[in-house]
């Protein structure tokens, strides 16, 4: 079992949509949380960062942190086709200051 | 302001040979990390420099070495090229190494080894 597991997708939605990212996680010593956008061909851009439970909020995005469920999740509010990328959570924490990331989940938000 | 900063932005080398990529952090960032991404995977950590001073390393052969230079840029090095060594390299930097400080990453380089 992967310590950072993210369905590859791709999740194909209409222009507008709610969309729901998803990572689940197995060390419960991770403590930041962050979701990455990545363009087809170019670097990671940090999006949301967030430590330890809870919402936080920017803009159309929303990333939650469950850590009694080891879940955590972006939402992405009327989406865009400019959104279609792929999206990569990321964790730390526990003595371990390296980020694992997860392998990224490939959106598609058509017009 | 610069973000971070890769070179060359693509590079196709043979087996067997030796390939540097260079890396420029954020003016003020002290640490650089190095990932290798393969296409459809999450990236995977190689080196973390901080204050010039290797700091950690992932599971990567030693043909993999990297330095970190007194103006906080960075080369990675790869030796004895293979073909499964075809990736994107990503650089990011951040301002110290701890957990809490989020990583800024590069456009990458894209190697294939043919």
């Amino acid at each position: 079992q992967k310590e950072v597991e993210q369905d590859p997708g791709p999740l194909s939605v209409p222009e507008g949509a709610i969309v729901s990212l998803n990572c689940t996680y197995s060390n419960s010593a991770f403590q930041y949380f962050m979701w990455y956008r990545q363009y087809s061909r170019k670097g990671p851009e940090l999006l949301m960062y967030t430590y330890s439970s809870g919402n936080k909020e920017d803009g159309r995005f929303t990333a939650q942190v469950d850590k009694s469920s080891k879940y955590i999740s972006l939402f992405i509010r009327d989406s865009q086709p400019s959104d279609s990328a792929t999206y990569l959570c990321a964790m730390s924490g526990g003595g371990s200051y390296i980020p694992t990331f997860g392998r990224g989940t490939s959106l598609i938000v058509h017009p | 302001d610069a973000g971070v900063t890769q070179s060359p932005t693509h590079l196709i080398k043979t087996r067997g040979q030796h390939v540097t990529l260079r890396c420029s952090p954020i003016s003020g960032h002290k640490s650089v990390s190095w990932y290798q991404q393969v296409l459809g995977q999450g990236p995977q950590f190689i080196f973390q420099y901080y204050e010039k001073e290797e700091r950690g390393r992932g599971n990567f052969p030693d043909r993999f070495s990297a330095r970190q230079f007194p103006n906080y840029s960075s080369e990675l090095n790869v030796n004895a090229l293979l073909l499964g060594d075809s990736a994107l390299y990503l650089c990011a930097s951040s301002f110290r190494q701890g957990a809490s400080d989020t990583q800024y990453f590069g456009p990458g380089t894209r190697l294939t080894v043919l």
